[in-house]
């Protein structure tokens, strides 16, 4: 039982490149979250989906746009990177019930880099 | 808007050194306080959820208490395992299951 995967685990763009970061999960949960995390700041919302064929915006969503097309994955698309998007990217997943009891299953992160 | 404080902001202490960390909120409604840990270059693995005032949640060498404003996330005799970064957030009622997280506490437990 995979959980939740990332990918790529490592990237390097340049300003105004665009990529697509890929999370799935096996877990047949309905909920998928984006979140970035950077230095003294905690981990940031940046869009969120309750199920296939729907995503919503978190906290901090410009410069990115989401798709939910199946329901194991989710994908975060950049589509003109800019230094500012430099960060650690998290995709985390959890079920319609028992949020409570098991919280969220994360990914192990896509460290992303725009120079 | 809901917002998460931890503090401290790093923390060392020596194995078998009991302490304790802080987590303050404040949310238009608590649904619940989640606790979880992150070691470096890994996602946050979930710890405890926590509902309600007076409810206390244990595992192992850690025991996470909640009141109305803040919670705390006691370490007792830590090993140097338990070194890592300690993350709170917080689910607002209403809210589509989305966490707001705190900036962390690293703890490192020395030999």
């Amino acid at each position: 039982n995979a959980g939740v995967t990332q990918t790529p685990k490592f990237r390097v763009l340049k300003t105004g490149q665009s990529m697509t970061l890929l999370c799935a999960q096996d877990m047949n949960h309905e909920y998928m979250y984006w979140y970035r995390q950077d230095p003294g700041m905690g981990l940031r919302l940046i869009h969120y989906s309750v199920g296939e064929g729907t995503t919503a915006k978190g906290e901090v969503p410009d410069g990115y746009n989401v798709s939910r097309l199946k329901k194991q994955n989710f994908l975060l698309g950049l589509e003109s990177a800019a230094p500012s998007q430099t960060s650690v990217y998290f995709c985390a997943s959890s079920p319609t019930g028992g949020i409570a009891n098991y919280g969220y299953t994360f990914g192990s992160g896509t460290r992303l880099t725009v120079v | 808007e809901d917002q998460v404080t931890q503090s401290p902001e790093a923390l060392r202490l020596q194995e078998g050194e009991s302490s304790s960390l802080n987590c303050s909120y404040t949310v238009s409604g608590l649904r619940g306080l989640f606790w979880y840990r992150q070691d470096p270059g890994k996602g946050p693995e979930f710890l405890f959820t926590l509902y309600s005032a007076g409810e206390e949640k244990e595992k192992e060498r850690l025991k996470a208490t909640l009141t109305k404003k803040e919670s705390f996330l006691h370490i007792t005799a830590p090993k140097p395992e338990d070194s890592a970064t300690y993350l709170c957030a917080v689910q607002a009622s209403g809210s589509a299951r989305q966490l707001t997280f705190g900036s962390g506490t690293q703890l490192t437990v020395l030999p």
